[in-house]
């Protein structure tokens, strides 16, 4: 089973900053990775998959880069509806597929 | 405009046994992997299971394996979680999604989750 291991767990940003947050697959992934914003009390929603590529309607400020076992989304101005906790999943060898632990962006 | 409905909360007693539901809306529902993702109290996703409908394929995580049951009845475009004999650490929210496609398994869309608590 592949681990992902998310860092920080918790990051506190003011409105305006830029956060960076990451990702690591304990063994290559290639770019099958996604990553998903969950608000309190909803649903998780899809920002980004093949590691770089934003899903519909997603704002150009979140960015995602990286390949085999280091990955980063970035929000690259961040606004106060941003305000969340951040997942990313892994999808290049499963079953199982896996999500890391989450990283929480407060702000400031 | 695609939709994952899922079934209302269920409150059981351990050694029950419960299914929920996904009903899908709005895309082919045979072309698309659905999985299930546990999500317990204050924590993270967990992947459990997915189930291609075009053919029943199922795969499980094998943390779940042997305990839940996933299926699919294309009929009526609507997919299950199942369990034979619930416990106290089955509570939690559960949540259905769709897949990008077959090759494709990021999870596009989501279900709003079905709350399910077992307490005697």
């Amino acid at each position: 089973e592949i681990v992902m291991t998310q860092s920080p767990a918790t990051v506190s940003v003011s409105p305006g900053e830029r956060v960076t947050l990451s990702c690591r697959a304990s063994q290559s992934v290639s770019s099958t990775l996604a990553w998903y914003q969950q608000k309190p009390g909803q649903a998780p929603r899809l920002l980004m998959y093949g590691a770089s590529t934003r899903a519909t309607g997603v704002p150009a400020r979140f960015n995602g880069s990286g390949s085999g076992t280091e990955f980063t989304l970035t929000i690259s101005s961040l606004q106060s509806a941003d305000s969340a906790v951040y997942y990313c999943q892994q999808y290049n060898n499963w079953p199982p597929m896996t999500f890391g632990g989450g990283t929480k962006v407060e702000i400031k | 405009e695609v939709q994952l409905v899922q079934s209302g909360a269920e409150v059981k007693k351990p050694g029950e046994s419960l299914k929920i539901s996904c009903k899908a809306s709005g895309y082919r529902f045979t072309d698309h992997w659905i999985g299930w993702v546990r999500q317990m109290p204050g924590k993270g996703l967990e992947w459990m299971g997915t189930i291609y409908p075009g053919d029943s394929d199922t795969r499980y995580s094998p943390s779940f394996e042997g305990q839940v049951t996933v299926s699919a009845d294309k009929s009526i475009n609507t997919a299950y979680l199942q369990w034979r004999t619930l416990k106290a650490s089955d509570s939690a929210m559960y949540y259905c999604a769709r897949s990008g496609g077959y090759s494709s398994n990021w999870y596009v869309d989501w279900g709003q989750g079905t709350l399910v608590t077992v307490s005697s």
